[in-house]
């Protein structure tokens, strides 16, 4: 079952374009939403990060936009360039004492044409 | 400061073999995590440790999977026997412990590409 749903799967967007990826969960209890960003032959880097108490984060050029009752949440790339080319992730944690269990999307790959 | 070290980075093994994978993660840090990460899909969390004992893992196969992190560092993650289902990327990430802050953060090593033939 997954637990996070990701849209789309591909996107391409011209240089200086918007990119929109979208996440969808059905647990409520979740508390914490990151988006992760993975380059080829990497590991994936924290790329910024949401509470449900907050409705938009922004740090630079990405902005999370966050739904509560539609426990939906997005990301928002502004003036995408050739290196935001990658596979996108977002992910909501789980409740569980001590535990810090992340549960992926099944990841978008954006490819930004110069 | 140093990243998370992962190796080996690539192994090719017969269904049935076994395989270790080792990791490092970054000084300091108190939780270590093993993810899976097969083609076209997201991590998905095998075992979580603080310290050097598990958090959880719930989503571990126990019977042929473990992994363990005996003095509260480095970490192994073993499988045997090996499935062909069992080839993906084994990441190792790690993070500050509990409420601190940071403990959110998840550092990814660069991964551990298995193919099971």
């Amino acid at each position: 079952q997954q637990q996070v749903k990701q849209s789309p799967q591909s996107l391409i967007v011209q240089k200086g374009g918007i990119s929109i990826i979208n996440c969808a969960y059905e647990n409520t209890a979740f508390d914490y939403f990151p988006w992760y960003q993975q380059f080829p032959g990497k590991g994936p880097a924290l790329l910024i990060a949401i509470r449900p108490d907050v409705s938009e984060k922004k740090e630079g050029r990405f902005t999370i936009s966050f739904n509560k009752s539609a426990k939906q949440f997005s990301l928002h790339i502004m003036d995408s360039q050739p290196g935001d080319s990658a596979t996108y992730f977002c992910a909501a944690r789980g409740l569980k004492t001590g535990a810090n269990n992340l549960f992926f999307g099944t990841g978008t790959r954006l490819t930004v044409i110069p | 400061e140093a990243g998370v070290a992962q190796s080996p980075r690539y192994k090719i093994i017969e269904k049935r073999q076994s395989v270790a994978f080792w990791c490092n993660p970054i000084s300091g840090h108190a939780t270590l995590y093993w993810y899976q990460q097969i083609l076209g899909q997201g991590p998905k969390l095998l075992i979580q440790f603080q310290n050097n004992g598990v958090v959880d893992d719930s989503q571990l196969p126990k019977d042929r999977f473990s992994a363990e992190r005996l003095k509260g560092v480095d970490s192994t993650l073993k499988i045997q026997p090996a499935k062909l289902e069992d080839s993906a990327v084994y990441l190792c990430a790690s993070s500050r412990q509990g409420s601190s802050a940071g403990a959110n953060v998840l550092t990814f090593g660069a991964g551990s590409r298995l193919t099971v033939l």
